[in-house]
């Protein structure tokens, strides 16, 4: 699996706009961006996963650099509740085994301030 | 609702002993897995199950045991020869699935252990 290179930290004030980074310059072709996050104590929830076109769904928008080596989690308007570290995994979408794990590395802590 | 129960929330064990942590999931899902995360860092693989009588290990399967013995149910032992056990111990479960679909694990909300 490609590896992917997130920043340890960032702040946001409330109702702006957070934009979380993420490199995988090794991503292959049928590897998917997914985006995970984890309030503090919580499991990880699901946020949004593409592969090649942007996506959007309730909670964020998801925009994938057109060679596909980096992308862009964001939240439109973050509230205090969206503090949390948030994960970003490149995966392919094998069926079944060691194919169905992800991998979560140490992601981003996004403080969002009042 | 559907979703994944685990339990406890809180576990402590003594030097020495065996302790199970439970993980049931309503959801219908084929795939089960264990991880283990330690503070400030991610999350690693113990055990994953694919299938009823089922599992393999992960990347940190040493001192831990599990069983598949029902579809909705995928306990973990931590055994004693787990020399380091404090940790978030998180289930999850889905179901991998051929192309075009989605691999999205679901969480439960983890069982906090640590030894006295």
């Amino acid at each position: 699996d490609a590896k992917t290179t997130q920043p340890p930290s960032m702040d946001c004030a409330e109702g702006r706009a957070a934009n979380l980074p993420c490199n995988h310059s090794t991503i292959s072709g049928n590897e998917y961006v997914y985006w995970y996050r984890q309030i503090h104590s919580q499991g990880p929830q699901y946020i949004i996963h593409g592969l090649k076109n942007n996506e959007t769904n309730e909670m964020a928008s998801l925009i994938i650099t057109e060679d596909r080596k980096s992308s862009t989690l964001i939240l439109p308007h973050a509230t205090l509740r969206d503090t949390a570290v948030y994960y970003c995994i490149v995966r392919d979408e094998g069926y079944g085994g060691s194919q169905g794990n992800l991998i979560f590395g140490k992601g981003t802590k996004l403080s969002v301030k009042p | 609702d559907g979703g994944i129960t685990q339990s406890p929330k809180y576990l402590f064990r003594k030097e020495g002993q065996n302790v199970t942590l439970s993980c049931e999931q309503n959801l219908n899902h084929d795939a089960m897995y264990w991880y283990r995360q330690d503070p400030g860092q991610g999350l690693r693989l113990i055990y994953y199950s694919q299938i009823v009588n089922d599992f393999q290990k992960g990347d940190i399967a040493e001192g831990y045991s599990v069983s598949r013995e029902k579809k909705e149910s995928f306990p973990l032992t931590v055994t004693s020869a787990q020399k380091n056990p404090t940790a978030f111990y998180l289930c999850a479960s889905n179901t991998p699935q051929k192309s075009l679909a989605k691999n999205i694990q679901y969480f439960g909300a983890g069982t906090r252990l640590s030894v006295l």
